[in-house]
């Protein structure tokens, strides 16, 4: 099987500015979290995705959207980008459900550079 | 915050055993302990979990302490290439149509295998 899938792998931004990152997961996995990991946060969780529904949040401004389509693809959305948004968006992808434990696999991850 | 203490760093020489100390004294029941780890700049990768038992993979093995209150991931033989950062997590048992929660990780082990 294919892995976890990021597009793109690195950006750079000008403060303001808004993007979108895209992330594929692996095939049959019905839930995508999404993670921002900067050196001095560490690996943060910012929201899960399964079935089209945000599941889960975490504590991250409104300016961090997400959403994912009927194909579990999903996408992350940052808008008016500041400075310390500057970080690795990583990808995580899971079944979903079904058994008393939903391991995640995660992407390589995208470098977000903001000028 | 992470509900796991992780030494900082550790140093094992290669083709040795590497074995990689948890400590998740106030973990429930129903929790978990996973571990992944984390190669300079890449994504996440999942190694293995546990609830009671001792678990074995292709990649390593798991002791849980019978009070489950800490757990030892044991690489067998090391190699250059395990050198990364590794996290100890503890995640509550999935209940059917919910969400597992997300991960979340602490500082973790930084290993580093020395030829």
């Amino acid at each position: 099987k294919a892995g976890v899938t990021q597009t793109p792998r690195y950006l750079i931004k000008t403060r303001g500015q808004q993007v979108t990152l895209s992330c594929s997961p692996i095939s049959g996995h019905r839930s995508v979290s999404w993670y921002q990991q900067t050196p001095g946060q560490g690996l943060q969780f910012l929201f899960e995705y399964f079935s089209e529904t945000q599941r889960n949040k975490g504590n991250f401004p409104g300016r961090f959207s997400g959403r994912q389509f009927s194909n579990s693809r999903s996408e992350m959305n940052v808008s008016t980008l500041e400075l310390g948004d500057s970080a690795l968006y990583l990808c995580a992808s899971s079944p979903g459900g079904g058994g008393p434990v939903d391991e995640q696999y995660f992407g390589p991850g995208t470098r977000l550079t903001v000028t | 915050d992470a509900k796991t203490t992780q030494p900082p760093s550790m140093d094992c020489a290669e083709g040795r055993a590497a074995n990689l100390p948890c400590n998740h004294s106030t973990i429930s029941g129903n929790e978990y302990v996973y571990w992944y780890r984390q190669i300079h700049s890449q994504g996440p990768q999942y190694i293995i979990h546990g609830l009671k038992n001792n678990e074995t993979n292709e990649m390593a093995s798991l002791i849980i302490t019978e009070d489950r209150k800490s757990s030892t991931l044991i690489l067998p033989h090391a190699t250059l290439r395990d050198t990364a950062v590794y996290y100890c997590i503890v995640r509550p048992r999935l209940h059917y149509g919910g969400s597992q929660g997300n991960l979340i990780f602490g500082k973790g082990t930084k290993l580093s295998v020395k030829p």
